[in-house]
Order: structure tokens, then sequence, then C-alpha cells
């Protein structure tokens, strides 16, 4: 079974300095690969998706993350954090060939980014 | 467009009652997803709706469950409540097989 690790529960960084929040995905074959961000008391709003094809992805807010085969990873970075990006984070793989088709997304545990002004 | 809206917002119920939510998918999605969140345990994947059918379920008892309608709106029913059921109920939905997942903003489940 898929499994998607995080391992900073928590990321104090201040306004203006780099962001990187790591992702480790354990799947045996080409994962569909998410980064969500999650406002306290709110909904999952999709940062960033990679499929296919080029392994460096550009998303929203000016986040970006790499796919990397070889370390199974997909971080999540960012090279200078606003205070509002204050939010949790959620990695998410998406089970490709689920019964029936579809694309059930298994989650890390997140990770909490605390922004200092 | 609009995005996947869910109701209630809040919902308090105590042990044993019945509980359900509801969920809209964005416009032309057809399948729409449940998770749950609860404290400690992150997100969990619950049910899966397509095209009005159950297609898949999570590691959840038969306690809970729930139906697609014809306009791919769907409903979450989790009867015989207990503690561990209070949780923030997120429903997404998605546009075809793979595909990225939209979420709404959830309902608050407190069970008492």
């Amino acid at each position: 079974a898929q499994s998607v690790t995080q391992p900073d529960i928590h990321i104090t960084v201040s306004e203006g300095a780099s962001l990187e929040l790591r992702c480790n995905y354990s799947y045996g074959a080409t994962p569909y690969l998410f980064w969500y961000v999650q406002s306290p008391g709110q909904g999952l709003q999709l940062l960033l998706k990679y499929f296919s094809g080029d392994t460096l992805v550009q998303g929203i807010k000016g986040f970006e993350a790499e796919f990397k085969r070889s370390q199974s990873s997909f971080n999540l970075r960012k090279p200078s954090v606003h205070w509002s990006d204050a939010a949790e984070y959620f990695c998410a793989v998406g089970e490709e060939g689920f019964t029936g088709g579809g694309n059930k997304l298994t989650f890390g545990t997140g990770t909490q980014l605390k922004v200092e002004l | 467009e609009a995005g996947v809206t869910q109701s209630p917002t809040h919902l308090i119920k105590t042990r044993g009652q019945q509980a359900t939510l509801r969920c809209s998918p964005i416009s032309g999605h057809t399948s729409v997803y449940w998770y749950q969140q609860a404290l400690g345990l992150g997100l969990q994947f619950l049910l899966w709706y397509d095209e009005g059918e159950e297609r898949n379920r999570g590691n959840f008892p038969p306690r809970f469950s729930g139906r697609q309608f014809p306009n791919y709106s769907s409903e979450l029913n989790v009867n015989a409540l207990e503690l561990e059921d209070s949780a923030l109920y997120l429903c997404a939905s998605m546009r075809g097989t793979y595909n990225e997942q939209f979420f709404g903003p959830g309902t608050r489940l407190t069970v008492l």
C-alpha cells in the first residue's frame, strides 16, 4: 500500500526567507503527487500536482515542487515566504488503478508552517 | 465557477444519533470522495461515489454510508454515532478518472 511521509510536523520561517517542505512517498508505480494547503477551519486548496513529464512543477502562490524518483521525494519550495502562507501543508499520492478507476488520495500527516514577521 | 459546497458547516449530535452531511460537487464533476480528518489521525479516505454508485470505501465500519444523487450531489450518513466520530468531514469532487480533487470547506461534526 502506498504511504506518504512528511517528516517535519512544524516549521517556522521568517517572512521573506525561503521554504522547503519535505515529502517522501512509497508507491510501486509512477505516482500522481499533490500538494494541498489548509488554512484553519477550511478545506484543502490544491497548490500543485505532478502526473508526468517535467519533474519541476509550478503551482499557485509562487510554490513549486520537484519530483525525484530516485529519492521518492516531492518537496515543496517557495523562494520567499509571505505571512499569509502560514497554514498546514499536506502532501498526497494518488493511487493509480484504484479499483474501478478513480484516484484515492493518501495523505501525509501534514506540516504546520508558522511565519515570523 | 462555483466550488464544492458542503452543508451544514457545523453539526452537533449526541452519541447514538445519526448524522447526515451533504456535498454538492463542481458542475461537470461526476465523482465525489469523502474524507475524515480527525485529530491525531490525519486525513483518511472514507468513500468514493461515481455515476450514482459507491465504487470503493476505506477502512470504516458499515455505519458510515452514503449515496450519490442523479445530479451528482452526495450525502454521507453516519449511524450510531460514537465520540470518536468527531472530526472534520471533507468532500471532494473530480472530473473523469485520474485528475486532481477539489475540496469543499468541510462539515465539523461534534459528537457529545
